[in-house]
């Protein structure tokens, strides 16, 4: 069936450097892929989406980049802060119908 | 204001017993959807809701079933609970099929 990976599942970065976490996608149809941060206790909140007619979009230090060809998408985060620090999904949308796949989760810990 | 709430916050119960948790959201938007996140923190989908379609993950068991009185809520009842349902639960909205999904703050439940 359709799946998404997603790597690493923990990523230790030093503050003031970039983090890069990846997924990819097994189903061709998917056409639309978001990713949420989740902080500790909290809820999933979307941090930044792209859709499959886009290969790349920014916002302010938050990028994300799609590769279609190789069906794999990464969350680029630069100048790292502590407030960074959480766990971050990335998910592809199912075929046709209303639901995402979601990857397993990376968590991301900010060194000071 | 909030745009996705859920009652109860916490929830602790027998094993055996049967339970509701409560969703609603003000967002007029059209899809609900309820999320089981377990202790390692996989976001693993059971239901989506839209215009009355509803949408099973396959490997949710029967003992959980949702109830939509509304466009705005969707209730999660769960029979003869067990010990490996303690999890946290998310319901969550969106417009449409591939947009934004708003999370509610979660209902952690534990099953003694």
């Amino acid at each position: 069936g359709e799946n998404v990976e997603q790597h690493p599942s923990t990523l230790s970065v030093q503050e003031g450097d970039s983090a890069v976490i990846k997924c990819t996608y097994s189903d061709s149809a998917s056409n639309y892929f978001p990713w949420y941060k989740q902080e500790l206790g909290k809820r999933p909140q979307l941090i930044i989406d792209i859709r499959s007619n886009v290969g790349e979009k920014k916002d302010q230090r938050i990028a994300v980049t799609l590769n279609k060809t190789a069906k794999h998408f990464s969350l680029h985060i630069t100048e790292t802060q502590p407030e960074d620090s959480a766990v971050y999904f990335c998910a592809a949308s199912k075929g046709g119908n209303y639901q995402l796949i979601w990857g397993a989760g990376t968590k991301l810990i900010i060194k000071p | 204001d909030t745009a996705v709430s859920q009652t109860p916050k916490y929830l602790v119960t027998q094993m055996g017993n049967d339970k509701s948790i409560k969703c609603e959201q003000n967002l007029g938007h059209d899809t609900m959807y309820w999320y089981k996140q377990d202790s390692k923190k996989f976001l693993k989908i059971m239901f989506s809701y839209n215009n009355k379609e509803l949408i099973i993950n396959e490997t949710v068991p029967n003992r959980f079933s949702p109830k939509s009185p509304d466009k705005a809520h969707l209730n999660l009842h769960i029979n003869s609970l067990e010990l490996g349902d303690s999890a946290v639960y998310f319901c969550a909205s969106s417009q449409d099929r591939a947009t934004t999904q708003y999370f509610g703050p979660g209902t952690r439940l534990t099953v003694l």
